[in-house]
């Protein structure tokens, strides 16, 4: 059962438009989100992060919102690069859950072509 | 900050041998580490959580026995898979929380690629 679920597996966006990476989660106890950008042969690295008493939390060019009701949230990108070329990971963590622990979506490999 | 180094990058062994990972939190302290194992195209599974000084624990499914997992320190967490089958051929990548750190904060490791013949 997956808890967290990226839909779309790749996304490709000209340059200098917004890109829109979406997630959606079923667990309720999930009270963190995050957001990874993964190039291959590496490590994740940390994008941008929300907790679940906001909707919205902006950083430069990247900016989540989240919708509990519908428990959705989404990564703007705006605008988008060549060098955001990459997959994004959506994950989400809860005290329920075990406390630290992340659960991943499967991720979207996001395309910016110039 | 919050460098988390994994070392080999990348292994090659033969079939019924050992392979052990090291991960090292190089600039903070890690209460504890995770270690993730990730197939082609698929998203980063979590095998097991260890907290430095106690027994790791494992996701279902994930042998205990096989996916050796010591923290025997607040820096180092290493990962052995013992008897290594072609099955066991993935790229492993770990991740520590530090000690003063926001429970959510995670930071990864560059992953390595371990390749079973």
């Amino acid at each position: 059962d997956q808890q967290v679920k990226q839909n779309s597996p790749s996304l490709s966006v000209q340059e200098g438009r917004i890109s829109i990476l979406n997630c959606d989660y079923t667990n309720s106890m999930f009270d963190y989100f995050l957001w990874y950008k993964k190039y291959p042969a590496e490590g994740p690295t940390f994008l941008i992060s929300i907790s679940s008493i906001k909707d919205k939390n902006e950083d430069g060019r990247f900016t989540v919102f989240l919708n509990k009701s519908a428990k959705h949230l989404s990564l703007h990108i705006v605008p988008s690069q060549p060098g955001d070329s990459a997959v994004y990971f959506c994950a989400a963590s809860g005290r329920g859950a075990g406390s630290y622990q992340l659960t991943f979506g499967k991720g979207t490999k996001l395309s910016v072509i110039p | 900050g919050a460098v988390v180094s994994q070392h080999p990058s990348r292994v090659i062994c033969k079939s019924g041998t050992s392979v052990k990972i090291e991960c090292r939190s190089l600039d903070f302290q890690a209460t504890t580490m995770f270690w993730y194992r990730q197939f082609p195209k698929q998203s980063l599974m979590l095998m097991a959580t260890s907290n430095e000084g106690s027994k790791a624990t494992y996701e279902q499914g994930v042998e205990k026995d096989k996916f050796l997992i010591n923290h025997a320190s607040l820096t180092l967490s290493t990962l052995t898979v013992t008897s290594a089958h072609p099955e066991d051929s993935s790229f492993y990548i770990c991740s520590a929380s530090p000690l003063a750190g926001d429970y959510n904060e995670q930071f990864f490791g560059p992953g390595t690629r371990l390749t079973v013949l």
